[in-house]
């Protein structure tokens, strides 16, 4: 089976520049989170979705960066204008609410550098 | 405030002795717990989880180990082989959440195993 499918693996762009990260959830899940993990804040949650919904955005750190799932099988997230301080790995991961029970799968990541 | 820490950001271990990882909380709320396992330029996966009704869960070479009245929980690898060279995660949500995607992540301990 397919797991969670990110891309970029990947990313060095300049600062101001609009940067769009994907993920495609393994197929059958409704829930999707964007996580970013840094050396100083480690791994925390910045958005999840349920059912293509988004629930709660309390992790995304500014206007700068905003997220979408039009549908159930894709999601971006977009950091525009970015910065160099948001050069992290950005992990998209997903579960199926109640069949996943409190496990949810990750993607290998997209590594972003802004420069 | 973190809510989830793991005080020892690295560990070192011979191959075929026992690998301890530990892990603190201070949300009481806190009714579920789960231990990540990462590679380097992979994703965490998931190693093994525990309930708060219960204090131990084993699987394999992998032994979980909670003590709700210290706020405290263990990971134990028996016995450890140089494969088991990773960050490990600790994470920790409530049930009352709506998804364990909200789980709050520790920053992780990298273990090596020396051969």
């Amino acid at each position: 089976d397919a797991g969670v499918i990110q891309s970029p693996r990947h990313e060095v762009t300049e600062m101001g520049q609009e940067v769009t990260l994907r993920c495609k959830p393994i197929s059958g899940h409704n829930s999707l989170f964007w996580y970013r993990q840094t050396m100083m804040r480690g791994l925390e949650l910045l958005i999840y979705f349920n059912n293509n919904v988004p629930i709660d955005d309390s992790g995304m750190p500014e206007d700068r960066f905003s997220a979408k799932m039009p549908n159930a099988s894709f999601s971006t997230l977009k950091i525009q204008p970015s910065e160099p301080r948001d050069s992290a790995v950005y992990f998209c991961a997903s579960n199926h609410r109640r069949l996943s029970g409190n496990t949810i799968y990750f993607g290998e990541g997209s590594w972003l550098t802004v420069v | 405030d973190q809510q989830v820490k793991q005080n020892s950001p690295s560990l070192s271990v011979q191959e075929g002795r026992i690998s301890i990882l530990n892990c603190d909380y201070t949300n009481s709320m806190f009714d579920y717990f789960l231990w990540y396992k990462k590679y380097p330029a992979e994703g965490p996966t998931f190693l093994i989880s525990i309930s708060s009704i219960k204090d131990k869960n084993e699987d394999g070479r992998f032994t979980v180990f909670l003590n709700k009245s210290a706020k405290h929980l263990s990971l134990h690898i028996v016995p450890s082989q140089p494969g088991d060279s990773a960050v490990y995660f600790c994470a920790a949500s409530a049930r009352v959440y709506t998804n364990a995607g909200k789980s709050t992540f520790g920053d992780g301990t990298t273990l090596t195993v020396k051969p």
